[in-house]
């Protein structure tokens, strides 16, 4: 039974590109989350999807974007990358119904933004 | 104020200790609880779910104070392999958020 699978495992890239990581949530689930954690701290929710629609949104400006696809695979873009945005990126799904079940997380991606 | 808050640590402890995370969360309708526990550079995997009327797990204990808004975390008989950080979790509506965690390094 498939996990939750994302890639790049690690990504380096330069102030002001644009930066895409993808997710594959476990078999069965539906809703795909996005987090970032920033070095010593927790995971900060970015947004959650669910059919396809952005269902839920934390405190992330715009530059931050997603997308979720008919298979409940998922895409993170980042836009205009800024130094602070250098972090590991986690992908977790779970399933709508079981939707205050504990999440699943994948390996992360790391990004490195200099 | 964070939506939920932890003692950072990090904690000392040698090999045999007992030792208590706690954890506040602010949003009083908040449904469901967890500990999670993440190893350096490595993602959170779930330790364990909390309930009121608590539950234990091995050498593990959470308990959940739903009146204080309070959770806690006991492991008893401390093993080197228990070094990690500890989040707490708080889920409402489908969205779970961390805590900034608590890092127990158990030593010989």
């Amino acid at each position: 039974d498939a996990g939750v699978t994302q890639s790049p495992t690690h990504l380096i890239k330069t102030r002001g590109q644009q930066v895409t990581l993808r997710c594959s949530p476990k078999s069965g689930h539906d809703t795909v989350s996005w987090y970032q954690q920033a070095l010593g701290q927790g995971p900060q929710f970015i947004f959650q999807y669910y059919e396809e629609e952005e269902r839920q949104r934390g405190n992330f400006p715009d530059r931050f974007s997603g997308h979720q696809f008919p298979n409940y695979s998922s895409e993170l873009n980042v836009n205009a990358l800024l130094l602070g945005d250098s972090a590991l990126y986690l992908c977790a799904s779970s399933h709508r119904d079981t939707y205050n079940s504990p999440l699943h997380f994948g390996n992360g991606t790391r990004l490195t933004v200099t | 104020r964070k939506e939920v808050e932890q003692d950072p640590g990090p904690f000392n402890v040698p090999e045999g200790a007992t030792v208590a995370f706690n954890c506040t969360y602010s949003n009083s309708a908040s449904q469901s609880f967890f500990w999670y526990r993440q190893d350096c550079r490595k993602e959170p995997k779930l330790l364990m779910s909390v309930y009121s009327s608590g539950n234990e797990d091995g050498r593990f204990t959470a308990q959940l104070n739903r009146a204080s808004q309070y959770i806690s975390l006991l492991i008893r008989d401390s093993k080197l392999s228990d070094s990690a950080t500890y989040l707490c979790v708080v889920l409402n509506a489908g969205k779970s958020t961390f805590g900034d965690g608590t890092t127990l390094t158990v030593k010989p």
